[in-house]
């Protein structure tokens, strides 16, 4: 069956240091891989999107890493902040649709 | 703040009813999409409209139907109300009737609870 697979056990991180997200997914081949920041009881808020040719795409203290083999994206934030605590959302495209992962909690402690 | 305005914020309707949830999409953008979104989960596609055309639909019953207009606003209509449908609704804007391959941009979203 086909599966979107994010850890849904909060992930806390201590202010400073890099947060690691993992999306992995299994019988899909998407072309494109988006990530997304949800706050609660808001819509979701675009963060990055790599496409299946690109191997890892950056923003400010943002990366992505899209490995198609593995079948898996990496989602990254360097010197991570309180602010960016919330809930981070990967979703791919199939039959030009976008499907999510559940999400992951991310705590960033001061 | 995106642009993407939903109405209402909040609704509470009783099991039977019908609900009609409204979006307006960003300046300039020709697409809408309605997602569904329960507690702890994430978004699931209902369908989406472009140029006022449904062009794409996933896996929900012909209760949760549509409409987009010349303005390329949009409502979101669920006939006969079921508790399972209490959930945060979620409307998106993007460019060019695709949003797998571009960003959408998301309205803050309308909590429905049937009780």
């Amino acid at each position: 069956s086909q599966k979107i697979e994010q850890n849904s056990e909060a992930l806390n991180i201590q202010e400073g240091k890099t947060a690691t997200l993992t999306c992995n997914y299994t019988n899909y081949s998407p072309a494109y891989l988006q990530w997304y920041r949800q706050d609660p009881g808001r819509g979701p808020v675009f963060l990055l999107l790599i496409r299946e040719n690109e191997k890892e795409k950056r923003k400010e203290r943002l990366k992505v890493t899209f490995d198609t083999t593995l079948k898996q994206s990496l989602f990254h934030i360097t010197a991570s902040q309180p602010a960016d605590s919330a809930t981070y959302l990967c979703a791919l495209d199939s039959n030009y649709q976008l499907i999510w992962g559940a999400g992951t909690k991310l705590i960033i402690k001061p | 703040e995106t642009g993407v305005t939903q109405s209402p914020t909040h609704l509470i309707k009783t099991r039977g009813q019908q609900v009609t949830l409204r979006c307006s999409s960003q300046s300039g953008h020709n697409t809408v999409s309605w997602y569904q979104q329960a507690l702890g989960q994430g978004p699931q596609f209902i369908f989406q409209y472009y140029r006022e055309e449904e062009n794409g639909r996933g896996n929900f019953p012909p209760r949760f139907s549509g409409l987009q207009f010349p303005n390329y606003s949009s409502e979101l209509n669920v006939n006969a109300l079921e508790l399972d449908d209490s959930a945060l609704y979620l409307c998106a804007s993007s460019l060019g009737g695709r949003t797998e391959n571009t960003e959408a941009f998301f309205g803050q979203g309308t909590r429905l609870t049937v009780v």
